[in-house]
């Protein structure tokens, strides 16, 4: 099955400043990428995607890259802000038996201090 | 108006017991999930349905059975609840499997 590893795992960044997280994946067949942002006590909440056919794509100051060929992904945050301070979780996913299997990563706690 | 909503938020409870959680969507969506999130933060698929028809059933213990009683309800019924199943337990939907989940806020177990 798909193996998602995520790295790293704890980011404490200057307000301002810029984070990024890394993760790569084992399966060559998946081929949507999103990530997630977990904010204490709610549940995770889908910030931005990628689909496989796509490089970069970006949304404000968050950017998530692709790299098909060695299989790894990332997001890039610019201008940290305190509120951007969550659980970050990225995942990979597949179509298999009629339906997309999604993986996540173990998560990225990441700390903007101000 | 939430989206996705599961209730209880807290369910603390006694070994041995029967608890069951329940979520609904308003979002029109064709799938529902639940996940399961350790004390690591780790999420991992438990179940999903699509349109009222089990589609995942990851290794779960038997104790756990999902019910569907049409596509907008998935409830998550816990026998025999044991230490091992404190976690908190998300309920999502998506139009399309897998894809832009819709999380629901989390049900915290805790089994004494």
């Amino acid at each position: 099955g798909e193996n998602v590893e995520q790295h790293p795992s704890t980011l404490s960044v200057q307000e301002g400043d810029s984070a990024v997280i890394k993760c790569t994946y084992s399966d060559s067949a998946s081929n949507y990428f999103p990530w997630y942002k977990q904010e204490l006590g709610k549940g995770p909440q889908l910030i931005i995607d990628i689909r496989s056919n796509v490089g970069e794509k970006k949304d404000q100051r968050i950017a998530v890259t692709l790299n098909k060929t060695a299989k790894h992904f990332s997001l890039h945050i610019t201008e940290t802000q305190p509120e951007d301070s969550a659980v970050y979780f990225c995942a990979a996913s597949r179509y298999s038996g009629g339906y997309q299997k999604v993986t996540f990563g173990i998560g990225t706690k990441l700390q903007v201090i101000p | 108006d939430t989206a996705v909503s599961q209730t209880p938020k807290y369910l603390v409870t006694q070994m041995g017991n029967d608890k069951s959680i329940k979520c609904e969507q308003n979002l029109g969506h064709d799938t529902m999930y639940w996940y399961k999130q350790d004390s690591k933060k780790f999420l991992k698929i438990m179940f999903s349905y699509n349109n009222k028809e089990l589609i995942i059933n990851e290794t779960v213990p038997n104790r756990f059975s999902p019910k569907s009683p049409d596509k907008a309800h998935l409830n998550l019924h816990i026998n025999s609840l044991e230490l091992g199943d404190s976690a908190v337990y998300f309920c999502a939907s998506s139009q399309n499997t897998g894809e832009k989940l819709f999380f629901g806020s989390g049900t915290q177990l805790s089994v004494l």
